[in-house]
């Protein structure tokens, strides 16, 4: 199974920060990466999928790129509704697998 | 609208079983590939199973290989997760969320690789005794 990490685990950051969120694969994805959101007790949001598309009614202040086996998520000016779990996800090959996801919680 | 419903989670006795359904409407579900996708109470997303539009094509993760069992009623809308020998690693909730495909136009054909658009708000099972 193809293993995703992702970096930092957690982070605290303030309202109108920049930030970003790196996941790797194991091995290469191409771009068949999607990007998760999830607020506590909340189902998943999909955000992004093939690594930078973004999905429709999603802020355009999230963003996506990179491809084969580093991958990034930025939120270009943080928002209080952005506080939340972040999660990738490769859809290359079955299983698919997530990241272990990365906390976002307020500074 | 979209709309993922789902319902049979309960507690069960570890070895036990239970069937998790999940109601799909707002789209032509049997053109659809769908997934389970379960959450430990605490922990991250593992994604448990997948089934294509007309359910002749099945995937599983390995931790339910064997154990599980996906399927769907195309004249109903729902998809279904059967769930025997459960252990308390099973305990979690459980989404179910529709597939979207990503086609890649090869030179000959297209392949299509499938995220999850849309999810249900869950279910959650607890196995314990």
């Amino acid at each position: 199974a193809i293993r995703m990490t992702q970096s930092p685990s957690s982070l605290s950051a303030s309202t109108g920060d920049r930030v970003t969120i790196t996941c790797r694969a194991s091995q290469g994805i191409s771009s068949y990466l999607a990007w998760y959101q999830q607020k506590p007790g909340k189902a998943p949001k999909l955000l992004i999928y093939a690594a930078s598309t973004l999905q429709s009614g999603v802020p355009s202040r999230f963003s996506g790129s990179g491809s084969g086996t580093d991958f990034t998520l930025t939120i270009s000016c943080l928002q209080s509704e952005d506080f939340a779990t972040y999660y990738c996800q490769q859809y290359y090959s079955y299983p698919r697998t997530f990241g272990p996801g990365t906390k976002v919680d307020i500074k | 609208e979209v709309q993922l419903v789902e319902s049979g989670g309960g507690l069960v006795q570890p070895g036990g079983s239970l069937r998790l359904s999940c109601a799909a409407s707002g789209f032509t579900f049997s053109s659809y590939a769908m997934s389970w996708v379960r959450q430990a109470p605490g922990k991250g997303l593992e994604w448990v199973s997948a089934i294509s539009g007309s359910g002749g094509s099945t995937y599983y993760a390995d931790s339910v290989k064997g154990r599980f069992t996906i399927s769907r009623d195309n004249s109903k809308n729902t998809l279904y997760l059967q769930m025997n020998s459960l252990r308390a690693e099973d305990t979690a909730v459980y989404y179910c969320a529709k597939d979207r495909a990503h086609p890649d136009y090869g030179d000959y054909e297209i392949y299509y690789y499938y995220y999850m658009d849309v999810w249900g708000k869950g279910t959650t099972v607890t196995v314990s005794s």
